[in-house]
């Protein structure tokens, strides 16, 4: 049982460049969620999703974009990246009713240059 | 906005001790609260979470008090261990709301030998 699965771990883009983080989850969670964590700011929420097909913004969610077409993957696109979205970006998942809170990966360090 | 804020942004401890993490919350709708575990370049973990008609809960060597009048919760970590050196985050969820897990931004423990 691997948990939440976020790919890749790091990752350095040139300004403008688009790129997309990869989620997955095995556990047949409901939601799924997209933070960011910059120093002093705690996380954030980006993106997340309540089932297959549906999405909302969070919080932070401008210059970003998502889609769920599976249970199990939440993708987050970077439509041109800036470097204001250097930051490590975490997945997480959890079932309808909150049991043990969300399951985060190991997120993905990205720096924008 | 909607927040949830740390006491104290550090806190060092000996070996054996208790520690007592606190947190405030401004949103009285939240009834979801998650105390997570984040070591260095980790994702966060779950620790132990409590809902609102609650106002404790213990797990193994942690106990979580929420006072929902002064909208207040703690962690207790009794005994604590070098192993618990990490930053620890409370998190709200108001349940069939935004799904926005509001992060405070987190408690540094450091545990002395």
């Amino acid at each position: 049982n691997a948990g939440v699965t976020q790919t890749p771990k790091f990752q350095v883009l040139k300004t403008g460049q688009s790129m997309t983080l990869q989620c997955a989850q095995d556990m047949n969670h409901e939601y799924m969620s997209w933070y960011r964590q910059d120093p002093g700011m705690g996380l954030r929420l980006i993106h997340y999703s309540v089932g297959a097909g549906i999405t909302d913004q969070g919080e932070v969610p401008n210059g970003y974009n998502v889609s769920r077409s599976t249970t199990e993957d939440f993708p987050l696109r970077l439509l041109s990246a800036a470097p204001s979205q250097t930051s490590v970006y975490f997945c997480a998942s959890r079932t309808r009713t909150p049991l043990y809170g969300y399951t985060f990966g190991s997120g993905t360090r990205l720096t924008v240059v | 906005g909607e927040s949830v804020g740390l006491h104290l942004p550090t806190l060092s401890v000996q070996e054996g001790d208790n520690s007592i993490i606190n947190c405030a919350y401004s949103n009285s709708a939240s009834d979801y609260f998650i105390w997570y575990k984040q070591e260095s370049g980790k994702g966060p973990q779950f620790i132990i979470d409590i809902r609102s008609n609650m106002d404790k809960r213990q797990g193994q060597r942690v106990t979580v008090l929420l006072n929902k009048t002064v909208k207040h919760l703690s962690l207790q970590i009794a005994a604590t261990q070098p192993g618990d050196s990490a930053v620890y985050f409370c998190a709200a969820l108001t349940q069939g709301g935004s799904e926005k897990l509001v992060f405070g931004k987190g408690t540094k423990l450091t545990v002395n030998p």
